[in-house]
């Protein structure tokens, strides 16, 4: 049984591109959080997820940022328009019921903007 | 408001000791709480849970301590290992798994 698989797990950017960060959840997951981690810090909720909706938005930035999590294929968090701020690693859980604490985590894509 | 944090920022033990990590939050209406361990290029990884109608609850070589009094929670390892090495956070999971970590601890073991 695959664990939740996030790629690519690196990805380097110039300011001013777009970075699309991909996660496939646990098979039989519905629910997927997007978690952002600059080093040394912990992880910083920022958007949740199920089939075809966004649930809470509340952490992730107004602008360039966006998640969508479609019917068919993974997750995906887009960033429009990079900046150097943005360079951080960026984690997608995944759970089968919401609030059960149990969310499996991916290994991470780790975001560099020069 | 909420937040979520830990007293020590790095924790060095000799192999075979225990450790204790610790953690205070500010919300006393939280009432689920989670540790999680970090190894280094890895994503967090789930160790033990407690809900607030416990004041402990025992895993493999680890316990989770609740003191609702005053908002702190730690989290003991027995026989600390080489492997045990990693970064530890606490997490409020007061959100529907919208979780609310802590700035983590990292645990060096000494062979």
């Amino acid at each position: 049984n695959a664990g939740v698989m996030q790629n690519p797990r690196h990805l380097v950017r110039r300011r001013g591109q777009e970075a699309r960060l991909r996660c496939s959840p646990m098979k039989g997951h519905s629910h997927v959080y997007w978690y952002r981690q600059l080093p040394e810090e912990g992880l910083k909720f920022m958007v949740y997820l199920q089939k075809e909706n966004i649930i809470d938005e509340s952490g992730m930035p107004k602008e360039r940022f966006s998640a969508e999590f479609p019917k068919e294929g993974p997750s995906i968090l887009r960033i429009q328009q990079v900046v150097r701020g943005d360079s951080a690693a960026y984690f997608c859980a995944s759970s089968l019921k919401q609030n059960t604490g149990e969310l499996f985590f991916g290994e991470g894509s780790r975001l560099t903007v020069l | 408001g909420e937040s979520v944090g830990l007293h020590l920022p790095t924790l060095s033990v000799q192999e075979g000791d225990n450790s204790i990590i610790n953690c205070a939050y500010s919300n006393s209406a939280s009432d689920y709480f989670i540790w999680y361990k970090q190894e280094s290029g890895k994503g967090p990884q789930f160790i033990i849970d407690i809900r607030s109608n416990m004041d402990k609850r025992q895993g493999q070589r680890v316990t989770v301590l609740l003191n609702k009094t005053v908002k702190h929670l730690s989290l003991q390892i027995a026989a600390t290992q080489p492997g045990d090495s990693a970064v530890y956070f606490c997490a409020d999971n007061n959100a529907g798994n919208m979780l609310t970590f802590g700035g983590g601890t990292r645990l060096m073991v000494k062979p």
